[in-house]
């Protein structure tokens, strides 16, 4: 594919209500992060994918947070009973194994919840 | 754990002027070392890395970045600034012992080049 692409770019979400955050990572890329950045701030680290196994999760803020990855390609992050802290950009990225270890990063996610 | 220190929220600089961002890291491993860009309402395009080897890097743009181990710095530079480098500027280190490690990164500078 041509980049990491995500969907949707915009999302206002009322407080209490559930959210879906969509990642289509480069094709043939097995490494998959999302990071939250929240504003005037750099991103931070919310999990990291191996293929579809989930390796860290170390970064997820709380329980209300989940991603998954089933079949090792598009990836979902999902937020439940959205708070105001919540509102940021989430940021997915892509990497192939091995040197250089670059991560391609998508456009964004910008999440207001209201 | 690595952490990262971008010194200077905001760097204004006059158009054709030379810069320099700095970063400085803390780790008690090796590293791998990032410097990304971030375009309003765009995600982040690698400039440069560091992973082993000769310590002045060379990325895209024009700019360069110095990795100095004792000193725990990264600092990005450029030679000569044009209007289009106006941007937010992040750098970044990762776990430099094994793969695919997530990133750490700073809290940005924002570079402002004035015409």
């Amino acid at each position: 594919g041509a980049g990491v692409s995500q969907s949707p770019r915009y999302k206002v979400a009322k407080r209490g209500q559930d959210v879906a955050l969509r990642c289509d990572p480069i094709s043939g890329h097995v490494s998959l992060f999302w990071y939250q950045q929240a504003l005037g701030q750099g991103p931070e680290f919310l999990t990291y994918f191996q293929n579809e196994a989930q390796l860290d999760k170390s970064g997820l803020p709380s329980d209300r947070f989940f991603a998954e990855r089933p079949e090792g390609s598009v990836s979902t992050l999902k937020i439940q009973r959205t708070q105001q802290e919540d509102s940021a950009v989430y940021l997915c990225a892509s990497s192939s194994p091995g040197p250089p270890y670059e991560q391609y990063f998508g456009p964004g996610t910008r999440l207001t919840v209201t | 754990a690595q952490s990262v220190t971008q010194l200077d929220s905001q760097v204004p600089v006059f158009e054709e002027a030379p810069v320099e961002l700095r970063c400085n890291y803390s780790s008690s491993v090796s590293v791998y070392l990032f410097w990304y860009v971030q375009y309003p309402n765009q995600g982040l395009q690698l400039l440069l890395k560091y992973l082993s080897g000769s310590t002045l890097v060379k990325g895209i743009n024009g700019f360069e970045a110095e990795f100095n181990k004792s000193q725990t710095s990264f600092h990005l530079r450029k030679p000569s600034v044009h209007i289009s480098d106006t941007a937010e500027y992040f750098c970044a280190v990762s776990d430099g012992r094994s793969g695919a490690n997530n990133l750490f990164f700073g809290t940005g500078t924002r570079l402002t080049v004035i015409p």
